[in-house]
């Protein structure tokens, strides 16, 4: 069984640009959360994805947006990058209504 | 608005129990997780609350009391490898949305 996987690992970007960021669920989960952890401070959730629909959206700007494809696999686009962007970016993989998510190993953006 | 308190840190040897306690006030409650972080890695799960009392895994137990807003996860016969970040966490609705504390860290001494 493969556990959820993340890329790239680092990534360093200027403000303004644009990223993407992927995510590859562990098999057999049908549901995706995307999560911001800046240094010294809980995850904070971004929004989630189930059967390729956003399923629930936390308090960040449309500028952070998704995608998930069908073989559950999924996306982070951030738009217009600013420094408080810098973070690192968590994926989660679950099955529906399931309490239990796990997480990926995380993608550490710094925006200089 | 949504916050989960909980200490930011804790210090303790090893071999000795440790409680980490977490106050939240949500919106909407399905239930309190709790995930241990090592190092900025990946959190991991440790265990899940919906009712409330006491749920044993293994070393690690947590407890939940809704009328109280109030749960711990209580660490027994410390180890080292213990030391790591930990954080509660509310359910917010059946689809999983996770809301987290600010997390605290354990420090486990020799």
């Amino acid at each position: 069984e493969t556990g959820v996987t993340q890329s790239p690992t680092h990534l360093i970007k200027t403000r303004g640009q644009q990223v993407t960021l992927r995510c590859s669920s562990q098999s057999g989960h049908n549901t995706v959360s995307w999560y911001q952890q800046a240094l010294g401070q809980g995850p904070q959730f971004i929004f989630q994805y189930y059967r390729e629909e956003e399923n629930g959206r936390g308090n960040f700007p449309p500028r952070f947006s998704g995608l998930q494809f069908p073989n559950y696999s999924s996306e982070l686009n951030v738009n217009a990058l600013e420094l408080d962007d810098s973070a690192l970016y968590l994926c989660a993989s679950s099955l529906e209504f399931s309490y239990e998510q796990y997480f990926g190993p995380g993608t550490r953006l710094t925006v200089t | 608005g949504q916050s989960l308190e909980q200490p930011s840190e804790v210090t303790a040897v090893e071999g000795a129990i440790v409680q980490i306690n977490c106050t939240y006030q949500t919106s909407g409650f399905y239930g309190l997780s709790w995930y241990q972080q090592h190092d900025g890695g990946a959190p991991t799960f440790l265990s899940y609350n919906a009712l409330d009392g006491l749920e044993e895994t293994g070393r690690f137990s947590s407890f939940l009391s809704r009328s109280d807003s109030y749960g711990y996860l209580l660490l027994q016969e410390l180890q080292m490898k213990d030391s790591a970040s930990y954080f509660c966490a509310v359910r917010d609705g059946q689809g999983g949305k996770l809301i987290f504390g600010q997390g605290t860290e354990l420090s486990v001494k020799p």
